[in-house]
């Protein structure tokens, strides 16, 4: 159980271009999502934290008109990188907190997506 | 100031023995979370374990342990019997704040297990 699915795990575009990021939870309802940047051999970098139905609450340093995220139902977020640059080329990964109901072991647990990796020409 | 620490950016085990990963964390609050995390080189984010700062056990998942000292603030994970599966990045974690949904990442620690 717990299983968080990504679309797509590789895309390519062109600058200037827009790149949807699909994040769902298949096996259970996930009331808070995270979208997630990881530049290599680094750490992980929150971007923002969505709750369904409301407007997500994005990191300092993060802008929300370039990374719009829509969490519109308990088990899809989405991330679209609007007009893209070189300087977005990263991995993105999200993840996903169980809500009520979880029949797992571990509802404070955050599962992770597989992971997104754009880049831009 | 680092919420969470881990002090080995590599490190080399033989197959088959034990390894310890070593994380500190940082908070003044009583009740948070503290995660590991598996990351391949295919980049997924594999959940190992999870210890509760009320918990009085140590967390175990199978040949993962957590070694949780509370006074020191610290949560290593313990890898029993390595297999070269094992080899990755692994990620200390810790939750806290309101609904446990502020997420702190250690830097990671490179492992390699040798055949």
């Amino acid at each position: 159980g717990a299983v968080v699915s990504q679309h797509p795990s590789w895309v390519i575009c062109k600058s200037g271009t827009s790149v949807k990021i699909e994040c769902r939870s298949l096996d259970f309802q996930a009331t808070t999502m995270f979208w997630y940047r990881q530049f290599p051999k680094q750490s992980l970098m929150l971007m923002a934290t969505s709750n369904e139905g409301s407007k997500a609450t994005y990191e300092q340093g993060v802008e929300k008109d370039k990374f719009l995220i829509n969490h519109a139902s308990l088990t899809l977020s989405t991330l679209t990188v609007t007009s893209a640059h070189p300087e977005d080329s990263s991995f993105y990964i999200c993840s996903a907190r169980p809500g009520k109901g979880f029949s797992g072991t571990h509802q404070e647990t955050q599962y992770f997506g597989p992971g997104t990796r754009l880049l831009v020409l | 100031a680092q919420k969470i620490t881990q002090t080995q950016p590599g490190m080399f085990v033989q197959e088959k023995e034990a390894v310890t990963l070593d994380c500190t964390y940082d908070t003044s609050d009583q009740s948070y979370g503290l995660f590991w995390y598996k990351q391949p080189s295919s980049g997924e984010m594999i959940f190992l374990i999870y210890q509760g700062s009320y918990d009085e056990q140590n967390a175990t998942e199978g040949r993962y342990s957590l070694n949780f000292q509370k006074a020191r603030k610290s949560a290593n994970l313990v890898i029993s019997a390595s297999q070269l599966g094992d080899s990755a990045m692994y990620f200390c974690a810790m939750s806290q704040g309101y609904n446990f949904n502020k997420f702190y990442f250690g830097s990671g620690t490179k492992l390699n297990v040798k055949p």
